[in-house]
């Protein structure tokens, strides 16, 4: 009964590189958030996916930014040319319906940037 | 004004106190609500849903106020093991839920 997984854990990238972060949703699971934290923060939404589809992208950053979770396979968050500013958890959940459903979260992914 | 908003805190109580944290909404017309609990630097987990009714779980009791847009979560006889982040999460009326930034709670001996 494997619950949300993420990785990798951690992540350490330089500036200017790409950083990919992995998400396998809970078995039965079709809904796919990732969410970033800052430090000292709260989570903040970025994207909302189905299968094969972006439902919601209202808070991902116009640039550098994308995801998609595939038919096959898990969901990828990607930063192109990372910046320090990128440094934060990145969090993963699931659900199996829709918005009002509970959400389920992987362990994160922190990703630091030199 | 935020979408939700919490006090940050910290609060720092004794072990048995009751404590009592409340979050605002700025959607009259958000209709799913949760706390979550999250731990330092692990992630959110469910604590319990929110219903209109209020609800208990243990020691956990929640609240909402539709008429003011506010709910609550009180805890009694606090343990130790208690002490967290707990986020207050609103269906804003997006297609994913949003989450306050938390209030700290410390249980101290």
């Amino acid at each position: 009964n494997a619950g949300v997984m993420q990785n990798p854990r951690h992540l350490v990238r330089r500036r200017g590189q790409e950083a990919r972060l992995r998400c396998s949703p809970m078995k039965g699971h079709s809904h796919v958030y990732w969410y970033r934290q800052l430090p000292e923060e709260g989570l903040k939404f970025m994207v909302y996916l189905q299968k094969e589809n972006i439902i919601d992208e209202s808070g991902m950053p116009k640039e550098r930014f994308s995801a998609e979770f595939p038919k096959e396979g898990p969901s990828i968050l990607r930063i192109q040319q990372v910046v320090r500013g990128d440094s934060a958890a990145y969090f993963c959940a699931s659900s199996p319906g829709g918005v009002d459903e509970k959400l389920f979260f992987g362990s994160g992914t922190q990703l630091s940037v030199l | 004004r935020k979408e939700v908003e919490q006090d940050p805190g910290p609060f720092n109580v004794p072990e048995g106190a009751t404590v009592a944290f409340n979050c605002t909404y700025s959607n009259s017309a958000s209709q799913s609500f949760f706390w979550y609990r999250q731990d330092c630097r692990k992630e959110p987990k469910l604590l319990m849903s929110v219903y209109s009714s209020g609800n208990e779980d243990g020691r956990f009791t929640a609240q909402l106020n539709r008429a003011s847009q506010y709910i609550s979560l009180l805890i009694r006889d606090s343990k130790l093991s208690d002490s967290a982040t707990y986020l207050c999460v609103v269906n804003t009326g997006r297609r994913a839920l949003t989450f306050g930034s938390g209030t700290r709670l410390q249980v101290q001996p």
